[in-house]
């Protein structure tokens, strides 16, 4: 997963505490997307930032914010974690071109109990 | 909104024999379609990729792909099985406009000795 390094990688909370995921990528590109995978439904996009400063919502974003805080690094912010958010979490950034695809990081395993 | 349906959450193959997984999607303009593979306990590897340059792609590890436009299809195959092959695999699509991902919700590939 070179280009796209994620802390951390494992982590369980209690439910209502907070986290923040971190991202960063050394691919140079302006664009960086969060995900959350869950068995059986694939990669579901959560939030995603076409450029430094700017961030939108994807398709399930309810109970996270996210910060583009330069073009380097993108974080992911739960503020009141639930159960629901127990997932696996991917941070991921373009390897070129529209056609090139992605390049990922290694994930984040976040258990809520 | 972009559509990939992997038809088959689970696939058992004998080892030495044809792996096939079947991606459709759902577009009136052909995407950027994408192959990835994902061992048990990592991150997301693209596997293939088509970007309308030829419709038979080969990708890494023995893989190839075929587009088909006429029945929106880009099915993943593999002529011989090996044990190194179980993993889960994911179509991937985006339009040419942007550079979101869309994920279909993956099919596990278990082999048998």
């Amino acid at each position: 997963n070179a280009g796209v390094t994620q802390t951390p990688k494992f982590q369980v909370l209690k439910t209502g505490q907070s986290m923040t995921l971190q991202c960063a990528q050394d691919m140079n590109h302006n664009s960086m997307y969060w995900y959350r995978q869950d068995p059986g439904m694939g990669l579901r996009l959560i939030y995603y930032s076409a450029s430094e400063g700017t961030t939108d919502k994807g398709e399930v974003p309810n109970g996270y914010n996210v910060s583009r805080l330069n073009k380097r690094e993108f974080s992911l912010r739960l503020e009141s974690a639930a159960p629901s958010q127990t997932s696996v979490y991917f941070c991921a950034t373009p390897l070129g071109t529209r056609a090139a695809g992605y390049t990922f990081g290694s994930g984040t395993r976040l258990t809520v109990v | 909104a972009q559509s990939v349906t992997q038809l088959g959450s689970h696939v058992s193959v004998s080892e030495g024999a044809l792996v096939l997984l079947r991606c459709n999607y759902s577009s009136s303009v052909p995407p950027y379609l994408f192959w990835y593979v994902q061992y048990p306990n990592q991150g997301l590897q693209l596997l293939l990729k088509y970007t309308s340059a030829a419709t038979l792609v080969k990708g890494i590890n023995g893989f190839e792909a075929e587009f088909k436009k006429s029945e929106t299809s880009f099915h993943l195959t593999k002529p011989s099985a090996h044990m190194s092959d179980a993993a889960e695999y994911f179509c991937a699509v985006n339009q040419k406009e942007d550079y979101k991902l869309s994920f279909g919700a993956g099919t596990t590939v278990t082999v048998r000795a």
